[in-house]
This record gives C-alpha cells, sequence and structure tokens, in this order.
C-alpha cells in the first residue's frame, strides 16, 4: 500500500522569494505522484504529475516539483511566489494500479501563506 | 461540459438522520471516488469506483454506502449521520491514467 507524509503543515513566505513544499512517499512499488492546490472554498486542481519520464515536472502557475526515487520524495518548488499563490496543496501519490481506477492517496496538506 | 457536479452544497443534519450526497460526471470518466476532507488530516477516501455496477471501499468506509448504477452517477448515503461525519466531501472523476477532477464539494454538519 502507498502513503505519502507532507512534512510542514504550515509555510510562511514573503511574497517574491522562493518556497519549496515537502513531500515523502512510502510504496514498494513504482508510484504515480501528483500535487493538487485547493484556493479557499473551492474544490481541488491538478498542479502538475508525475507517471514516467523526465524526473522534473513543470506545472502550472510556475510550480515544478521533482521526483527522487533513492529518497522517496516529491518536493513542490516555485522560485518566486505571488499573494495569488496562497492556497493549501496537497501531495498525493497511486501505485500501478492507476491505470485501471486505482486508488489515489493523499497527504494532510501544507498550508502556503504569501505576505507582501 | 459541466464536469463534476455535486449537490447540496451545504447540508445540516441531526444525529441519526439518512441522507444522501449526490455526484454527477458528464465527462464519461469510468472512475469516480468520494473523500472527506477534515482540518489537519488532508483527504482521506471514503469510496471507489472502477465502472458501473463496480464499488470498493476506501480508507475510511464506515458509515458510508455508495451504488454505481450508471456511469454518470455516483450517490453517498450516510445511514445514520453522527458528529463524527461532519465535514467537507468532494466527489472525483477521471478516466484512465488522466488527471482527477474534483467537485466543489458539500458541507456537512451534524448537530
Amino acid at each position: 500500500a502507498q502513503s505519502v507524509t507532507q512534512l510542514d503543515s504550515q509555510v510562511p513566505v514573503f511574497e517574491e522569494a522562493p518556497v519549496e513544499l515537502r513531500c515523502n512517499y512510502s510504496s514498494s512499488v513504482s508510484v504515480y505522484l501528483f500535487w493538487y492546490v485547493q484556493y479557499p472554498n473551492q474544490g481541488l486542481q491538478l498542479l502538475l504529475k508525475y507517471l514516467s519520464g523526465s524526473t522534473l515536472v513543470k506545472g502550472i502557475n510556475g510550480f515544478e516539483a521533482e521526483f527522487n526515487k533513492s529518497q522517496t520524495s516529491f518536493h513542490l518548488r516555485k522560485p518566486s511566489v505571488h499573494i495569488s499563490d496562497t492556497a493549501e496543496y496537497f501531495c498525493a501519490v497511486s501505485g500501478p494500479q492507476y491505470n485501471q481506477g486505482g486508488k489515489l492517496i493523499f497527504g494532510q496538506g501544507t498550508e502556503l501563506s504569501v505576505k507582501p | 461540459n459541466a464536469g463534476v457536479t455535486q449537490t447540496p452544497k451545504f447540508q445540516v443534519l441531526k444525529t441519526g438522520q439518512s441522507m444522501t450526497l449526490q455526484c454527477a460526471q458528464d465527462m464519461n470518466h469510468e472512475y469516480m471516488s468520494w473523500y472527506r476532507q477534515d482540518p489537519g488530516m488532508g483527504l482521506r477516501l471514503i469510496h471507489y469506483s472502477v465502472g458501473a455496477g463496480i464499488t470498493d471501499q476506501g480508507e475510511v468506509p464506515n458509515g458510508y454506502n455508495v451504488s454505481r448504477s450508471t456511469t454518470e452517477d455516483f450517490p453517498l448515503r450516510l445511514l445514520s449521520a453522527a458528529p463524527s461525519q461532519t465535514s467537507v466531501y468532494f466527489c472525483a472523476s477521471r478516466i484512465g491514467r488522466g488527471t482527477q477532477y474534483f467537485g466543489p464539494g458539500t458541507r456537512l454538519l451534524v448537530l
């Protein structure tokens, strides 16, 4: 079974500063990894995903993440954040069964707060 | 396309009452799921379905029932509501290894 841990529950940062949101996963098989964003009082939308291929994945809104198999991590980064990036961010993992409807398991979430 | 729709948006129940949370998608997605979101616990999978007539349990299935009679609809039933079921509920759908799309959520308060 897969599991995911987001190492920071809250990350405060000043506008235009870089940010990294950390995510570690646990799995004995190959994985698919995702980052979702949830703006206040809204549903979740996909930022980026790693299914295979290049370990550096670029997503929407200038975010990127790097899959590190040896460290079982999938950290999310942005070189310069904006006030509008204030939201909750979720890391999620699934196993090879994702293609056949396998479960998508989420972490606890990280609240990113961007201050002027 | 309307995407994934959920009704109602808000609901208040008394302990012991039953209700059904509706979820529909118009994207012909095979796979549908129900999650609950609680502060500090992220999203936890309640039930999921890989196609009409096929459902399975997720991480926290107790107190909830589902059925999938059509590809489009995946209702979630609370049999006897408890205060511990106060939460925000999200329905999601996807096809194959594609993106999983989420509905806007249903906020449920059980008194």
